[in-house]
């Protein structure tokens, strides 16, 4: 197995550009999360999904869209990059239905994104 | 909200010294528990966790015990290590739910 992946690792981009960061699992997890490491601030939810067909806002969902039309996959669009986006940002996938309240969530490595 | 403080960083140890990292979590009935660890360069590892009060959480020499009268949940070593030069998260879950409420992060160094 995979894992988790994630691409590209990293990225510069202008303000006003697009683009999607891609995000992969290979382990038939329903729940895939996107998140944002900030200094100072750990990880912050952007957006998540509970299973293909089904995502839902998290704590900082502004200037970003996903979808889920695969389990493997879950894309991040940045649709109008900013500056206040610059940042590493992760992708995370567990298995909800495993019995218990304790599923572990896999991140992937990483994207480091500078807008400038 | 569900909430979680960790102890500001950075720490920096000498190798083979005590380590403690306080985390303290604010959330309604029993969350589950969690401490992640982040090397450089890399996402995040599940270190330990603990699901109900006074579980132990124990992995690579570091343990954590669920405490929910202090609704704590300190990250210990006995004997650090140069390898355990990382960024140390305490996290959540609320009991039927997925998200994941995360700390600030400590960025702990050893020194040999």
């Amino acid at each position: 197995n995979a894992g988790v992946t994630q691409t590209p690792k990293f990225q510069v981009l202008k303000t006003g550009q697009s683009m999607t960061l891609q995000c992969a699992q290979d382990m038939n997890h329903e729940y895939m999360s996107w998140y944002r490491q900030d200094p100072g601030m750990g990880l912050r939810l952007i957006h998540y999904s509970v299973g293909a067909g089904i995502t839902d806002q998290g704590e900082v969902p502004n200037g970003y869209n996903v979808s889920r039309s695969t389990t493997e996959d879950f894309p991040l669009r940045l649709l109008s990059a900013a500056p206040s986006q610059t940042s590493v940002y992760f992708c995370a996938s567990s298995y909800s239905k495993i019995s218990g309240s304790y599923n572990e969530q896999f991140f992937g490595p990483g994207t480091r994104l500078t807008v400038l | 909200g569900n909430s979680v403080t960790q102890m500001e960083g950075p720490v920096t140890l000498s190798e083979e010294a005590f380590l403690t990292i306080n985390c303290t979590y604010t959330a309604t009935g029993y969350p589950s528990l969690f401490w992640y660890v982040q090397y450089p360069g890399e996402g995040l590892q599940l270190l330990l966790k603990a699901t109900k009060a006074d579980d132990k959480g124990s992995n690579k020499g570091f343990e954590a015990t669920y405490r929910k009268e202090t609704t704590s949940f300190h990250l210990e070593k006995g004997s650090v290590q140069v390898s355990d030069s990382a960024v140390y998260f305490c996290a959540l879950r609320a009991l039927g739910n997925e998200k994941l409420t995360f700390g600030t992060g400590t960025r702990l160094t050893i020194i040999p």
